[in-house]
């Protein structure tokens, strides 16, 4: 079985241009949660969806990031524009309909100069 | 407010010496715990969970035992290898909640052979 996939692994960037992260949850998953993790704030929860639809994106850090979830086998995580502190590892995760357990992927690293 | 702390890292050991990592919770009601570790470049991946008091959740070797006493469930393991080197969470998912997990810092664990 595949697991949640994320693309790219790693990404350079400029600060500045637009970043867009993508996530596939494992199929027949229906909440879907993006974190950020960096070595000064550990591991933040940004938003998480449910059958598609956001329920909580209380810790999205500004107006720069923004999430969607079109279909139940997709997402995406844009920043823009970024900036130097955005950089850090964002993993995408996926749960199954009545289950806790949370399946990461193996997340992608990204850095703005 | 829901809350996770957990024993500072890092923690270096010898292979086969004993482990524990602490943890310890803040949480409305009775919520459920869990652990999950990092390998190195991966995400994270559950170990273990416990749901009510008293219950103890073990896999791999490792254990942890929920106390609802002393508000922890500290991770512990007898014989400690190589191979379990990697960075531990604890989590709780609050009893009432939806499906976001909070979280501790992570405690970065280095065994030397």
């Amino acid at each position: 079985d595949a697991g949640v996939i994320q693309s790219p692994r790693h990404e350079v960037t400029e600060m500045g241009q637009e970043v867009t992260l993508r996530c596939k949850p494992i199929s027949g998953h229906n909440s879907l949660f993006w974190y950020r993790q960096t070595m000064m704030r550990g591991l933040e929860l940004l938003i998480y969806f449910n059958n598609n639809v956001p329920i909580d994106d209380s810790g999205m850090p500004e107006d720069r990031f923004s999430a969607k979830m079109p279909n139940a086998s997709f997402s995406t995580l844009k920043i823009q524009p970024s900036e130097p502190r955005d950089s850090a590892v964002y993993f995408c995760a996926s749960t199954p309909s009545g289950s806790y357990e949370q399946y990461f992927g193996p997340g992608t690293r990204l850095t703005v100069t | 407010g829901n809350s996770v702390t957990q024993m500072e890292g890092p923690v270096t050991l010898s292979e086969e010496a004993f482990l524990t990592i602490n943890c310890t919770y803040t949480a409305t009601g009775y919520p459920s715990l869990f652990w999950y570790v990092q390998y190195p470049g991966e995400g994270l991946q559950l170990l273990l969970k416990a749901t009510k008091a008293d219950d103890k959740g073990s896999n791999k070797g490792f254990e942890a035992t929920y106390r609802k006493e002393t508000t922890s469930f500290h991770l512990e393991k007898g014989s400690v290898q190589v191979s379990d080197s990697a960075v531990y969470f604890c989590a709780l998912r609050p009893l009432q909640g939806a499906q976001k997990l909070v979280f501790g810092q992570g405690t970065r664990l280095t065994i030397n052979p």
